[in-house]
């Protein structure tokens, strides 16, 4: 059981260019999110799917976008990388019910912008 | 909004010594609370987590966490710790809603022998 998969795991960008990251979940769960993880700031939330075909914006949503025109898919996507936008992201995802809770993450991307 | 603040950025422990790791939150509405753990270049695993009942949650690993409403805190404890042990530890907060997380800081403990 795969769980979330997150790809590419590495990737190395100079400056301007884009690339879209893809998160992959085999649980069909409703909701998807991904965070930004950087040292000593914990997990930051860019974005979120409540459904298919639904995205909104969490706490630093800028220079970010996202789309989840599938269920199990939702990619997060940079148009014009800078280097602040180096860091590790991590695509989750849960269920809608509220008596459960948990979060499942992928394993993480690693982005190094040049 | 919620918010989550980790009082400790790093603890250092030897091998079979008790740790605590602290863990306050601020909310304008009830929230379910959890622990997360992060292992050198994985992801995030649920430890345990808080929903409603008895405030003592047991998780795996022998680790347990103690829900205090009144002092707004979620502090975790280990008895006795392993060199596996050696991780990053979140705490996290969501709404009874739909659950919008919120994580604190993170907590680095390193476990030596």
């Amino acid at each position: 059981n795969a769980g979330v998969t997150q790809t590419p795991k590495f990737r190395v960008l100079k400056t301007g260019q884009s690339m879209t990251l893809l998160c992959a979940q085999d649980m069909n769960h409703e909701y998807m999110y991904w965070y930004r993880q950087d040292p000593g700031m914990g997990l930051r939330l860019i974005h979120y799917s409540v459904g298919e075909g639904t995205t909104a914006k969490g706490e630093v949503p800028d220079g970010y976008n996202v789309s989840r025109l599938k269920k199990q898919n939702f990619l997060l996507g940079l148009e014009s990388a800078a280097p602040s936008q180096t860091s590790v992201y991590f695509c989750a995802s849960r269920t809608s019910e509220t008596n459960t809770g948990e979060l499942f993450f992928g394993e993480g991307s690693r982005l190094t912008v040049l | 909004a919620q918010s989550v603040t980790q009082l400790d950025s790093q603890v250092p422990v030897f091998e079979e010594a008790p740790v605590e790791l602290r863990c306050n939150y601020s909310s304008s509405v009830s929230v379910y609370l959890f622990w997360y753990v992060q292992y050198p270049n994985q992801g995030l695993q649920l430890l345990l987590k808080y929903l409603s009942g008895s405030t003592l949650v047991k998780g795996i690993n022998g680790f347990e966490a103690e829900f205090n409403k009144s002092q707004t805190s979620f502090h975790l404890r280990e008895p006795s710790v392993h060199i596996s042990d050696t991780a990053e530890y979140f705490c996290a907060v969501s709404d009874l809603s739909w659950g919008k997380f919120q994580f604190g800081a993170g907590t680095q403990v390193v476990v030596t022998p």
